[in-house]
């Protein structure tokens, strides 16, 4: 069964760096997002991405985020100058059209990132 | 904007017994409610959804609710199992794309 794969699964950084989480959705779909989940808490959308541009952002997608699709394949979530208050489980979700039966959304496992 | 609220926020049943978790929203232009399984360690997992035409669907053990006068839809699990156990969230669909989500409801089913 197809599914949404995130690399790496653990990111440690340093307050101040930039980091870069991956993911590769599922091969024909067409709308990508990342969300994040910080420990303990509920799922909150960052970003929705679409025909190569940014469609819809929450507040929280502020400056220091960037996302990309460098190729065919991949979709980037970069952040530019870590906070430790950034440490989150990142997911990215992929679905395929916009169709009656809903966006149905499809979770990568996640990107476990902290910032010390 | 959307607001999703859920209850409750911890559940244990006894294996065999039901449970029911409930969500509350507030945009009454949002069209489709999924729910989410998240396992320890895990990306959330969708388990079944149900768009705001209809009222009710069911999937084995699994059943949603929608009510959308009162703006609220409710996940139903009969003959709970252990493996049942994990996070569930509820969540709206708002905006082009967006998933507003429930703060999460722990279920332990306990044998």
């Amino acid at each position: 069964e197809p599914e949404v794969t995130q690399t790496p699964s653990h990111q440690v950084t340093q307050m101040g760096q930039e980091v870069i989480l991956r993911c590769v959705p599922i091969s024909n779909h067409l709308y990508f997002y990342w969300y994040r989940q910080i420990l303990g808490q509920k799922v909150e959308f960052l970003v929705s991405f679409y025909n190569n541009e940014i469609s819809e952002k929450s507040e929280i997608f502020d400056d220091q985020f960037s996302v990309e699709r460098p190729d065919g394949s991949n979709f980037t979530l970069k952040i530019r100058s870590t906070k430790l208050e950034d440490s989150a489980m990142y997911f990215c979700a992929s679905s395929d059209r916009i169709s009656d039966r809903g966006p149905e959304a499809f979770f990568g496992q996640g990107t476990r990132l902290t910032v010390v | 904007g959307e607001n999703v609220e859920q209850h409750p926020s911890t559940l244990s049943v006894q294996e065999g017994d039901s449970a029911v978790i409930k969500c509350t929203y507030s945009d009454s232009a949002s069209n489709y409610f999924p729910w989410y399984k998240q396992e320890l360690g895990k990306g959330p997992q969708l388990i079944i959804d149900i768009r705001s035409n209809v009222g009710e669907k069911k999937d084995q053990r699994i059943a949603v609710t929608l009510n959308k006068t009162a703006k609220h839809f409710s996940l139903h699990i009969t003959e709970t199992q252990p493996e049942d156990s994990a996070v569930y969230f509820c969540a709206a669909r708002t905006g082009f794309q967006k998933l507003v989500f429930g703060t999460g409801t722990r279920l332990l089913v306990s044998p």
